[in-house]
């Protein structure tokens, strides 16, 4: 049984840029989490989604960043007109019960 | 929303050392999850311990939800225990929240 897969591990992007993370969760999970980590920090949480459905997306910046996980297909982070600011590790978690099971994790550069 | 800190936020052992690292909780919680983040980023699940205590090898946790607070053990320490450790804490429905940190250096 594969576990989160995230890919891919590092994209690089110039200032304006978009950028698109996948996540394909845990085989049998609905719930798809994404966190963000800034250099020496812990994780923030971002949003949470559950099939076609925003559940939570509390933490997600206004603009710019979306989130979907569509019926089919791995889960997506959007960044638009990337920042250097957004420059960080990009989690994806999944769960179907408990608990969360983490991905490796997209290392986002922007030049 | 609930509130995790960690302690220490450093730590630095010499190899077959024990430690214990804190994690403590502002709120009741039906969610405790220990992380090791390796030198390589990778997050890796060592417990899920909403309550009582388990074990894996050199490593224990143990937490103690009336007093909200869980403690990681790890003994005899090797190099490649390195890293930053996390605890992270749910209440309910309510998202994951991660503490800051511990970063342990375990020297040869």
């Amino acid at each position: 049984n594969a576990g989160v897969m995230q890919n891919p591990r590092h994209l690089v992007r110039r200032r304006g840029q978009e950028a698109r993370l996948r996540c394909s969760p845990m085989k049998g999970h609905s719930h798809v989490y994404w966190y963000r980590q800034l250099p020496e920090e812990g994780l923030k949480f971002m949003v949470y989604l559950q099939k076609e459905n925003i559940i939570d997306e509390s933490g997600m910046p206004k603009e710019r960043f979306s989130a979907e996980f569509p019926k089919e297909g791995p889960s997506i982070l959007r960044i638009q007109q990337v920042v250097r600011g957004d420059s960080a590790a990009y989690f994806c978690a999944s769960r179907e019960n408990q608990p969360q099971h983490f991905g490796d994790g997209t290392r986002l550069s922007i030049l | 929303g609930i509130q995790v800190e960690q302690s220490p936020p450093d730590l630095i052992l010499q190899e077959g050392a024990n430690s214990t690292l804190r994690c403590n909780f502002s709120d009741s919680v039906n969610n405790l999850q220990w992380f090791h983040q390796n030198p390589w980023g990778q997050l890796i699940n060592l417990f899920y311990i909403p309550s009582g205590t388990k074990q894996n090898g050199r490593l224990s946790a143990t937490t103690v939800a009336t007093e909200r607070y869980s403690l990681l053990y790890i003994s005899s320490s090797q190099t490649t225990d390195s890293g930053v450790y996390f605890c992270a804490a749910r209440r309910g429905s309510e998202k994951l929240v991660f503490g800051k940190g511990t970063k342990l250096t375990v020297n040869p």
